[in-house]
């Protein structure tokens, strides 16, 4: 069946890095783009970065732009998100999500930016 | 990149309809068809419900429906039952190749 598996997620101090990945399965990775949506404790959803299904175009958030940066790996069907200089306002649960109608979501990794 | 804007929540009784709105710009949901709605449940992923304003994705219910004029899209589900008590977000793409997504609606069914 189709789904995604997010990983990498933790606990970093506040101008750390950190790099999450999504696992696609269950379906043709490069024909889809994707995105990483996330969503900070108790609140609503932000939308943070989308990839075109082949990899020439990326989109981030004015929040993250800068800073985030979102790739994927066609032959291990692996999207990922490098987050550096990482604030603790980037604290949240971080989807990976597919296609531009978001029309599939894996369950969320979670990352946590404190001192 | 401002968010699009929903009613913090609504309520109606089993069986009702109830309709939330989602409003946007000329940067978003006034010029593209692709606005979508979500679900979600506590401590669960959100659930596609919608997309491209009007389209039903397999398997989800057709008290589920969608519609959009001008810089305004809503969602409605007819038949209120208690598992739609949930969280709602719309979300729409946008002139900066970019996506948005509104605050989030709470149904409560009473």
């Amino acid at each position: 069946q189709v789904q995604l598996v997010e990983s990498g997620g933790g606990v970093v101090q506040p101008g750390n890095s950190l790099r999450l990945s999504c696992a696609a399965s269950g379906f043709t990775f490069s024909s889809y783009a994707m995105q990483w949506v996330r969503q900070a404790p108790g609140k609503g959803l932000e939308w943070v970065s989308v990839i075109s299904y082949d990899g020439n175009n990326q989109y981030y958030a004015d929040s993250v732009k800068g800073r985030f940066t979102i790739s994927r790996d066609q032959a291990k069907k692996t999207l990922s998100l490098q987050m550096n200089s990482l604030r603790v306002e980037d604290t949240a649960l971080y989807y990976c999500v597919r296609d531009d109608d978001m029309d599939v979501w894996g369950q969320g990794a979670t990352v946590t930016v404190s001192s | 990149q401002s968010a699009l804007t929903q009613p913090a929540s609504v309520s109606g009784s089993p069986g009702q309809s109830i309709t939330i709105s989602c409003t946007g710009s000329s940067n978003d949901i006034g010029t593209y068809n692709y606005v979508s709605w979500h679900q979600q449940h506590p401590g669960k992923a959100p659930k596609l419900l919608i997309y491209e304003v009007t389209k039903r994705p397999s398997g989800v219910t057709n008290r589920f429906s969608g519609s959009k004029s001008a810089n305004m899209a809503s969602l409605t589900i007819s038949g209120l039952q208690a598992e739609d008590e949930a969280e709602y977000y719309c979300s729409s793409y946008t002139t900066s190749s970019t996506y948005v997504f509104g605050p989030g609606t709470k149904v409560t069914v009473l």
